[in-house]
């Protein structure tokens, strides 16, 4: 079955370290990929996708994302965390069999100053 | 665009008693998807609609539980009774879907509304 797993619950940074939050994926077919970030009391945003191609992807707010299909991940980085980084982001692969999304359990990053 | 509207935002009631939230999905989006968010189970989808036909309700948790969406620009979630285990945030989300994109295309979320069951 299809399923992601994000092996880091809680990951805290100080503003300006760089940040890695780990996403794994379990998906027979060539996967479309998702990171999603939720601020607190807020919505999903989407900050990139995967579908083809390149296997490095940029997003927004300075984020990027590595597709690796001999690893399964699909691994959220950005050089330099600024403060309003700190919330929750989620990694998702669409499973087309089901015609649905599916979560991972999300990663909360805290930013120290 | 005013984006996904959800309301009521928040809303508190006691166990047993029947709970509405609505949703608005973006103008000219064809998918509709309720989800629910619960610290222990994560991000959950309840049931997707497209073209204003349920597609798929088997996250539906029990009978408890109905969606609707009369048409393209509004959709229910009804839950009747309530109970306080049915607490959680409830996210519609919204795409724009065809056959040649499924799946490749952002799903749209709304503020969410938080359910607190008494």
């Amino acid at each position: 079955a299809q399923s992601v797993t994000q092996p880091d619950i809680h990951i805290t940074v100080s503003e300006g370290a760089s940040l890695e939050l780990r996403c794994n994926y379990s998906y027979g077919a060539t996967p479309y990929l998702f990171w999603y970030v939720q601020s607190p009391g807020q919505g999903l945003q989407l900050l990139l996708k995967y579908f083809s191609g390149d296997t490095l992807v940029q997003g927004i707010k300075g984020f990027e994302a590595e597709f690796k299909r001999s690893q399964s991940s699909f691994n959220l980085r950005k050089p330099s965390v600024h403060w309003s980084d700190a919330a929750e982001y989620f990694c998702a692969v669409f499973s087309g069999g089901y015609n649905k999304l599916i979560f991972g359990a999300g990663t909360r990053l805290a930013v120290h100053p | 665009d005013a984006g996904v509207i959800q309301s009521p935002r928040h809303e508190v009631t006691e166990m047993g008693q029947e709970v509405t939230l609505r949703c608005k999905p973006i103008s000219g989006h064809n998918s509709l998807f309720w989800y629910r968010q619960t610290m222990m189970r994560g991000l959950e989808l309840l049931i997707y609609f497209n073209n204003n036909v349920p597609i798929d309700d088997s996250g539906m948790p029990e009978d408890r539980f109905s969606a609707k969406m009369p048409n393209a620009s509004f959709s229910t979630l009804k839950i009747q009774p309530s109970e306080p285990r049915d607490s959680a945030v409830y996210f519609c989300a919204s795409s724009l879907t065809n056959m040649g994109t499924s799946g490749r295309v952002e799903q749209f979320f709304g503020p969410g509304t938080r359910l607190t069951v008494l």
